[in-house]
C-alpha cells in the first residue's frame, strides 16, 4: 500500500530530553514537510524539504532540526531547546509537479512532555 | 503564517441538512484545497479548485471560488454524522513556493 507512515503515535519527552519523529513514504514524492498542531488551531508549518539533502525552515523552526539523506525519509528532532513541545505533529509529502499541490498526510504523531 | 480564515469556527446541524463553511485569503493563489480532518488523525485532501476556476463539485462536495473576494465556500450536501470532522482551507499562492498556507478550520457536529 502507498502512503505515509509516522511513528511513534504517542511519544513521551522528559525535560532537557532530545526526541526524534519518523516520516516515511512510498509515494515517491520530492517534497516532505513536518507540520505542528496545537489544539483548535491550524496547522504551522516547522520545515519543508523539496529535494533529498536540501530543506528550508517553515515558520517556527526554532527548537527543531530535520534531515533529509533519503528520499523516503524525513525525520524530525524536536530538541531541549524547544520549550513548548506539547502539540500533535503531522507530516506531509506531495509531488513537485506545479499542477499537483496536494498534500498527503501522515496519521501525527502526538507528543507530550512528562 | 496564517492567511485563510474559516468561517465559522464552529457548525452544529442536523444529519440530513446541509453544511456551508467559507474561507477567506488574503493574497493572489494558484489554488485552494479544502482538507478534512477526523479528530486526533491526519489530514485528507477533499478537493482543489484552480484561480481560473469558479466551481468544482465532487460527489456531495460542492467547492466555490470568487478571485474578486478572495473568498471560497464548501458546500457539503445530506450531511452525515460520519461528516463530523473538522474541515481546513489551504491556499497555494501565487510565485514559486512550495508551501500551502493554511486557516484554522471550521469544525463540524453532524447529530444524528
Amino acid at each position: 500500500d502507498g502512503g505515509i507512515t509516522q511513528s511513534p503515535k504517542y511519544l513521551f519527552r522528559k525535560e532537557g530530553q532530545n526526541v526524534t519523529l519518523s516520516c516515511e513514504q512510498n509515494l515517491n514524492h520530492d517534497a516532505m514537510y513536518w507540520y505542528r498542531q496545537d489544539p483548535g488551531q491550524g496547522l504551522r508549518l516547522i520545515y519543508y524539504s523539496q529535494i533529498v539533502n536540501d530543506f528550508q525552515k517553515g515558520d517556527i523552526a526554532e527548537g527543531y532540526s530535520v534531515s533529509r539523506e533519503k528520499k523516503e525519509s524525513f525525520p524530525l528532532t524536536v530538541t531541549s531547546a524547544q520549550k513548548n513541545p506539547t502539540a500533535f505533529y503531522l507530516c506531509a509529502s506531495s509531488p513537485l509537479e506545479a499542477a499537483k499541490e496536494t498534500q498527503y498526510f501522515g496519521p501525527g504523531t502526538r507528543l507530550l512532555v512528562l | 503564517s496564517q492567511q485563510g480564515e474559516e468561517d465559522p469556527q464552529a457548525l452544529s446541524i442536523q444529519e440530513g441538512e446541509n453544511a456551508t463553511m467559507n474561507c477567506s485569503y488574503k493574497t493572489s493563489i494558484n489554488n485552494l484545497q479544502w482538507y478534512r480532518q477526523n479528530s486526533g488523525r491526519g489530514l485528507v485532501h477533499l478537493i482543489l479548485i484552480r484561480s481560473n476556476e469558479r466551481e468544482k463539485h465532487s460527489g456531495r462536495l460542492r467547492v466555490t471560488l470568487d478571485t474578486s473576494k478572495k473568498s471560497s465556500s464548501l458546500l457539503i450536501t445530506a450531511s452525515r454524522a460520519a461528516d463530523t470532522a473538522s474541515y481546513f482551507c489551504a491556499t497555494h499562492n501565487a510565485g514559486n513556493n512550495r508551501k500551502l498556507i493554511w486557516g484554522l478550520g471550521t469544525s463540524l457536529a453532524v447529530n444524528p
